[in-house]
């Protein structure tokens, strides 16, 4: 099956630092990748769609300037939160579809952040 | 606009089977998905099926789809505790990749 990983699993940083998280998927070339935000006993809630090579897609109310995606490689995809602020504290998962396996959608073990 | 729902919580007894259900809206899903999320994991893919079929069955796991009434159900035989996590559908139309989740069915299995 198609792996995602992510990194790191869980960081802590002060507010006003900025905080990169990694997604790759290990063993497929991801076409398409996603990010979603997960709140406590929650939904997942779609954040933004990167496709490689282009400029992400963000669903309506998110901030492209708060959340930076790139897409570099058919391989990875990072979520830059800047200026992050104890409000920002959540559970981050992305996914990946492939050319592979354009009707699943894989999701990484998500990153935990909390900002004090 | 698109919009998903499920039961918030099911208990079950180890061995028996349980059904969990799930309502969208959009009439233009093309693949409906289940996933499984233990605590503090991603989400484990455990089955989609297309919007043309009525029911696709993998080992433990049938999946039922109404879709005139936009009801799909995810029925897990011989339930054991290892199944206890919270179970997500998911809706997909027929434009992009984007899903749609429902909130979210705690599953717990009781010895």
């Amino acid at each position: 099956g198609a792996v995602v990983s992510q990194h790191p699993s869980r960081v802590i940083c002060k507010s006003g630092t900025s905080v990169k998280i990694e997604c790759r998927s290990l063993d497929f070339q991801a076409t398409t990748m996603f990010w979603y935000r997960q709140f406590p006993k929650k939904s997942l809630m779609l954040m933004a769609t990167s496709n490689e090579g282009s400029k992400a897609t963000y669903e309506q109310g998110v901030e492209k300037d708060k959340f930076l995606i790139n897409h570099a490689s058919l391989t990875l995809s990072t979520l830059t939160v800047t200026s992050a602020h104890p409000e920002d504290s959540s559970f981050y998962i992305c996914s990946a579809i492939g050319r592979r396996y354009y009707n699943e959608q894989f999701f990484g073990p998500g990153t935990r952040l909390t900002v004090l | 606009g698109e919009d998903v729902e499920q039961s918030l919580f099911l208990s079950v007894r180890e061995g028996d089977s349980s059904v969990i259900n799930c309502t969208y809206t959009d009439s233009s899903s093309t693949y409906l998905y289940w996933y499984k999320q233990e605590p503090g994991a991603g989400l484990q893919l455990l089955t989609y099926i297309f919007s043309n079929m009525d029911m696709k069955q993998d080992q433990r796991l049938t999946v039922l789809l109404n879709k005139k009434d936009k009801h799909l159900s995810l029925r897990i035989a011989d339930t054991q505790t290892g199944d206890s996590a919270i179970y997500f559908c998911a809706e997909r139309g027929d434009s992009s990749y984007k899903l749609i989740f429902g909130s979210g069915t705690r599953l717990l299995v009781r010895p």
